[in-house]
């Protein structure tokens, strides 16, 4: 089955900086990687996805770029602020069907971003 | 627009007590539902997927259940609670769009077990 990889694990960051944060994946039929933002106590939310038919898609300061050949995709956020600062998890959906198991996405562990001021 | 309503937010058990955690739904309908749980400082793990009434799926071996009584309405319960069943529980609503299966959070309950 699929399986996605983040990193780093954690990442600080002075504001103003840019932060990267990678995801591998393993299933190459998967075609659809969101990115969610979870702030402390809340319930992850999403934040920009890319389909597999594109390769960059930005949204103001935020950026995802996917590499299909290699499997890997990342997040960009430019321009850091401190709320910024939350956990990021990235997922990768395994196939084109959704709803159940099929549909379901695998998440990466997260990662915490700090954004110091 | 879709609206998930997941209540209580908080809750503290005494081990061996019962659970029951609600989520409702609001503006969508035949929605496909999940339940997630967040250990502390931890990933997403999946417990459970509904894509209908009465039809649950369960993805691990665990001391929870989970039922849908109604379209939009699913429950997680137990009949006695474990020390590791502590844990951040998040109901989601998941929906088809151009073939990519998009989840929407709700605001999650928060479950110390004692």
């Amino acid at each position: 089955g699929e399986n996605v990889e983040q990193h780093p694990s954690t990442l600080s960051v002075q504001e103003g900086d840019s932060a990267v944060i990678k995801c591998t994946y393993s299933d190459s039929a998967s075609n659809y990687f969101p990115w969610y933002k979870q702030e402390l106590g809340k319930g992850p939310q999403l934040i920009i996805d890319i389909r597999s038919n594109v390769g960059e898609k930005k949204d103001q300061r935020i950026a995802v770029t996917l590499n299909k050949t290699a499997k890997h995709f990342s997040l960009h956020i430019t321009e850091t602020q401190p709320e910024d600062s939350a956990v990021y998890f990235c997922a990768a959906s395994p196939n084109n069907n959704y709803g159940g198991s099929q549909g379901n996405l695998i998440f990466g562990k997260g990662t915490k971003l700090s954004v110091k001021p | 627009s879709q609206t998930i309503h997941q209540w209580p937010a908080t809750l503290v058990q005494p081990v061996g007590s019962p659970l029951s955690l609600e989520c409702t739904v609001e503006g969508t309908s035949n929605p496909n539902l999940y339940w997630y749980r967040q250990a502390a400082g931890r990933g997403l793990q999946l417990l459970f997927y509904s894509v209908g009434i009465g039809q649950i799926s369960s993805e691990v071996p665990q001391n929870l259940s989970a039922s849908r009584p109604q379209d939009r309405q699913f429950i997680l319960s137990s009949k006695k609670l474990l020390l590791s069943d502590s844990g951040f529980y998040l109901c989601v609503l998941g929906q088809g769009y151009s073939g990519a299966n998009v989840l929407t959070f709700g605001a999650g309950s928060r479950l110390t077990v004692l």
